[in-house]
């Protein structure tokens, strides 16, 4: 499968803690893109990171990408309720014809 | 103004209804995509318009029929619909293609009785 592949599934922390999710796939790619999903709405691009990029940060977020061992990590640091969402990874593929979503970790965030 | 509305955002259809949905983004962007997400799954791509021309078509059967009018506004049409097409359908945009970064709608909340 070509799709990305979050790691856990599931993940519940507290206030004020950070947050890592992982994810790894198979194929060469042109970029990896994070996007977050709140329960049943429309997905918000958070950030995206080329193939020859190696880090990315924006605001609270953090993105490594390890092309090498074909696997990203998305950090989500001092974490909010308001945090608490489902994360997707998304693979483009080095085509740029593609761009398939892995299942998602979903995250929550206690206060 | 970066925004992707899709409207209706909630639709209930029997199996012999004929019905539409449409999303309309005014960013410039030349790409509008369509996806489909099942309940607990991820979105699944389902069609690609690039410069207003249907560039990718995923295997989607013909009872889902896009169009794109201009390069503002993409729609699907819906007609003899199975159960099994209950869905979010989500669209999209990207400013060239899918290398760039895609901004979604809300999606429309699909039921087929």
């Amino acid at each position: 499968s070509q799709q990305g592949e979050e790691d856990p599934q599931a993940l519940s922390i507290q206030e004020g803690e950070n947050a890592t999710m992982n994810c790894s796939y198979k194929t060469s790619i042109n970029n990896l893109q994070w996007y977050r999903q709140n329960s049943g709405r429309g997905l918000v691009h958070l950030i995206l990171i080329r193939s020859n990029e190696r880090e990315k940060h924006s605001g609270r977020l953090r993105v490594t990408l390890d092309t090498s061992k074909k696997s990203s990590s998305l950090l989500i640091t001092a974490s909010r309720a308001a945090d608490t969402a489902s994360y997707l990874c998304a693979i483009v593929n080095q085509a740029g014809t593609a761009l398939i979503f892995g299942k998602g970790t979903t995250l929550s965030v206690s206060s | 103004d970066t925004e992707v509305t899709q409207t209706p955002k909630h639709l209930v259809m029997g199996m012999t209804n004929k019905k539409s949905l449409k999303c309309e983004q005014h960013m410039g962007h030349r790409a509008m995509y369509w996806y489909k997400q099942k309940a607990k799954k991820p979105p699944e791509l389902m069609f690609v318009y690039s410069y207003e021309k249907l560039s990718i078509n995923e295997s989607v059967p013909s009872r889902f029929s896009p169009e794109c009018p201009n390069s503002s506004l993409l729609n699907l049409h819906l007609h003899a619909l199975q159960p099994e097409d209950s869905a979010l359908y989500l669209c999209a945009s990207s400013q060239d293609g899918t290398t760039d970064t895609q901004y979604f709608g809300p999606g429309t909340r699909l039921t087929v009785l």
